[in-house]
């Protein structure tokens, strides 16, 4: 069954860092997503990714974050000078077209300290 | 604000028993309902889709929707202890199954031996 890996599992950084979250996603999908769930919290949209260009971002997604498709295979999360609030679990998916649903990674749970 | 609402529970069934888990949804607009299943510390992993008023059924589940009354369920026969885990309601608002998906709470069902 193919996978979305995400990488790393669990990453501790100390506030005001910046961390790549990384993403490779299922090989013939062209639709990518980050979403993230705060311990305890509902799963949260940050953006969405298409065609090299982001197609919706939430409210969330401000200044502080940036997506990048770096080469054919990565899906990268970019989350500068990192906050307390940051801390949760970051989840990549990814589908295609006409699929009904789409797949999550396994998550890279983020910590800032 | 789009609110997807669940029954936080916990909802704890016997082995064999039939599991019934709600919920409601805000945007009348919505056009693709999702049933995920989230073992703790786990992403997501998506158990129905369903884009019709009335019935879908694979396996021991069974998903129904109700757009009239912004309603979507899952019914799960002959419970086992391996399906003990949050089941999240997902919704998304446009017509193909590519956008953003707006997440409930989750409801955390126990079923004991």
């Amino acid at each position: 069954e193919p996978e979305v890996t995400q990488t790393p599992s669990h990453q501790v950084t100390q506030m005001g860092q910046e961390v790549i979250l990384r993403c490779v996603p299922i090989s013939n999908h062209l639709y990518f997503y980050w979403y993230r769930q705060i311990l305890g919290q509902k799963v949260e949209f940050l953006v969405s990714f298409y065609n090299n260009e982001i197609s919706e971002k939430s409210e969330i997604f401000d200044d502080q974050f940036s997506v990048e498709r770096p080469d054919g295979s990565n899906f990268t999360l970019k989350i500068r000078s990192t906050k307390l609030e940051d801390s949760a679990m970051y989840f990549c998916a990814s589908t295609e077209e006409g699929a009904h649903g789409y797949t999550f990674g396994s998550g890279t749970r983020l910590t800032v300290v | 604000q789009k609110e997807v609402e669940q029954n936080s529970g916990p909802l704890s069934v016997p082995e064999g028993a039939i599991a019934s888990l709600n919920c409601t949804y805000s945007d009348r607009g919505s056009q693709s309902f999702f049933w995920y299943r989230q073992y703790s510390g786990k992403s997501p992993e998506l158990i129905m889709s369903i884009y019709s008023n009335g019935d879908k059924e694979d396996g021991r589940f069974t998903a129904q929707l109700n757009k009239a009354s912004q309603y979507v369920s899952l019914l799960i026969r002959d419970s086992q202890p391996s399906d003990s885990a949050t089941y999240l309601c997902a919704v998304n608002s446009r017509g193909s199954t590519l956008g953003r998906l707006y997440f409930g709470r989750g409801t955390q069902l126990t079923v004991w031996p």
